[in-house]
């Protein structure tokens, strides 16, 4: 069972320079996220796709894009990395049925530098 | 807005000793309520949640978490500490107002178990 697969594992950017992080779920969930992990921060959600197609803002999505490519597939953007994007990216997924509050799967991260 | 709060970014407890983790929440409804932990290296993993049944909850390795409405907390506890307790926990919460597909995270607990 793959679950939730985030790639890359760890990258190096230089300031000012754009990349991808992909996501991809196989369990068919509906809903998927981005949280960026800090230290003394805990997670923090950046964006959230309820559904395929939706996509909205979470606590921190100042120099992030989101695309939704399906329902299986949910990439981040930065489109201008800064030394601030230095961190720990979870990609995570969920069924979203309204009111199951049904269990969130955790990709195993991405760490991201900035330099 | 929801929100999560975690009293003590660090808890050291003896092997074999009570494990007091507290969190407490805001949402002007009622909520949804998780516990992950985190290993180091890993990935976040479902401890337990509640979603309105009941106010105990029971959940993997011996945890539990009691829902105190009038105290708006979740605290977490385990009567017994190992040695594999040792990890990041979080507490996170979701509600209908904002959108049960919304989940905050709190910023963490460091569980230390000492032998």
């Amino acid at each position: 069972n793959a679950g939730v697969t985030q790639t890359p594992k760890f990258q190096v950017l230089k300031t000012g320079q754009s990349m991808t992080l992909q996501c991809a779920q196989d369990m068919n969930h509906n809903s998927m996220y981005w949280y960026r992990q800090d230290p003394g921060m805990g997670l923090r959600l950046i964006y959230y796709s309820a559904s395929e197609g939706t996509t909205d803002k979470g606590e921190v999505p100042n120099g992030y894009n989101v695309s939704r490519l399906n329902k299986r597939e949910f990439s981040l953007r930065l489109e201008s990395a800064a030394p601030s994007q230095t961190s720990v990216y979870f990609c995570a997924s969920r069924q979203g049925v309204v009111e199951s509050g049904n269990t969130i799967y955790f990709g195993e991260g991405s760490w991201l530098t900035v330099v | 807005a929801q929100s999560v709060t975690q009293l003590g970014s660090h808890v050291s407890v003896s092997e074999g000793a009570l494990v007091l983790l507290r969190c407490n929440y805001s949402s002007s409804v009622p909520p949804y309520l998780f516990w992950y932990v985190q290993y180091p290296n890993q990935g976040l993993q479902l401890l337990l949640k509640y979603t309105s049944a009941a106010t105990l909850v029971k959940g993997i390795n011996g945890f539990e978490a009691e829902f105190k409405k009038s105290e708006t907390s979740f605290h977490l506890t385990k009567p017994s500490a190992h040695m594999s307790d040792a990890a990041e926990y979080f507490c996170a919460v979701s509600d209908m107002k904002t959108s049960y597909d919304k989940v905050i995270f709190g910023p963490g607990t460091s569980l230390s178990v000492i032998p």
